[in-house]
């Protein structure tokens, strides 16, 4: 079975600008997550999907902002790219029911110049 | 707020020394407890994971946890470890009852493995 893919591996863009990250999970599961990595402030959870539905949501500007598809498949986009936005995107999928197990994809790096 | 606490920034071990990996949560009730593992350049992978029942719980790669509600940690141990598993470690908590998905993370130790 595929793992999560993460497209695109590496992404460069400048302030200003806006970008889109894709991920597509695991067949059959239903529940797409999203996560910022960055050396300063680590891992912090972005949002959720389920359902082609926003289930939850972290602490981070309108700036930031995503979807789901009815194939499970999940995009996120930023607009207005700022500097500190420069972060590795992970994305994890994970079959419904509580505490269900993460699996991440190998992420976007993103650089914003 | 939930928040975790891994206080070792960066472990040197010797390949077939023991390791322990120390995890502090701060949370109102139990939470779920996660120990996650990234290899450079790769996402993270579940080693294992607590939600209630025995406080001793095993996981893969030969990785163990114990949860000690009186300490509020749940610190993750391998007898002997070996070269590969050098990486870096992540202690998470999720809400009791909620999904999965919506972790908060430790800032992660890195563990350097000499040979």
């Amino acid at each position: 079975k595929a793992g999560v893919t993460q497209t695109p591996r590496y992404l460069i863009k400048t302030r200003g600008q806006q970008v889109t990250l894709s991920c597509s999970p695991i067949s059959g599961h239903r529940s797409v997550s999203w996560y910022q990595q960055t050396p300063g402030q680590g891992l912090q959870f972005l949002f959720e999907y389920f359902s082609e539905t926003q289930r939850n949501k972290g602490n981070f500007p309108g700036r930031f902002s995503g979807r789901q598809f009815s194939n499970s498949r999940s995009e996120m986009n930023v607009s207005t790219l700022e500097l500190g936005d420069s972060a590795l995107y992970l994305c994890a999928s994970s079959l419904v029911g509580a505490g269900e197990k993460l699996f991440f994809g190998s992420g976007t790096q993103l650089s914003v110049l | 707020a939930q928040s975790v606490t891994q206080p070792d920034i960066h472990i040197t071990v010797s390949e077939g020394a023991s390791l322990e990996l120390r995890c502090n949560y701060s949370y109102g009730a139990t939470p779920y407890l996660f120990w996650y593992v990234q290899s450079p350049g790769q996402g993270l992978q579940l080693l294992l994971k607590y939600f209630s029942g025995d406080t001793l719980v095993q996981g893969i790669k030969g990785f163990e946890a114990e949860f000690k509600r009186s300490q509020s940690s749940f610190n993750l141990r391998k007898p002997s470890v070996h070269w590969s598993d050098a990486a870096e470690y992540f202690c998470a908590v999720g809400e009791p009852g909620g999904t999965a998905s919506k972790l908060t993370f430790g800032t992660g130790t890195r563990l350097q493995v000499t040979l």
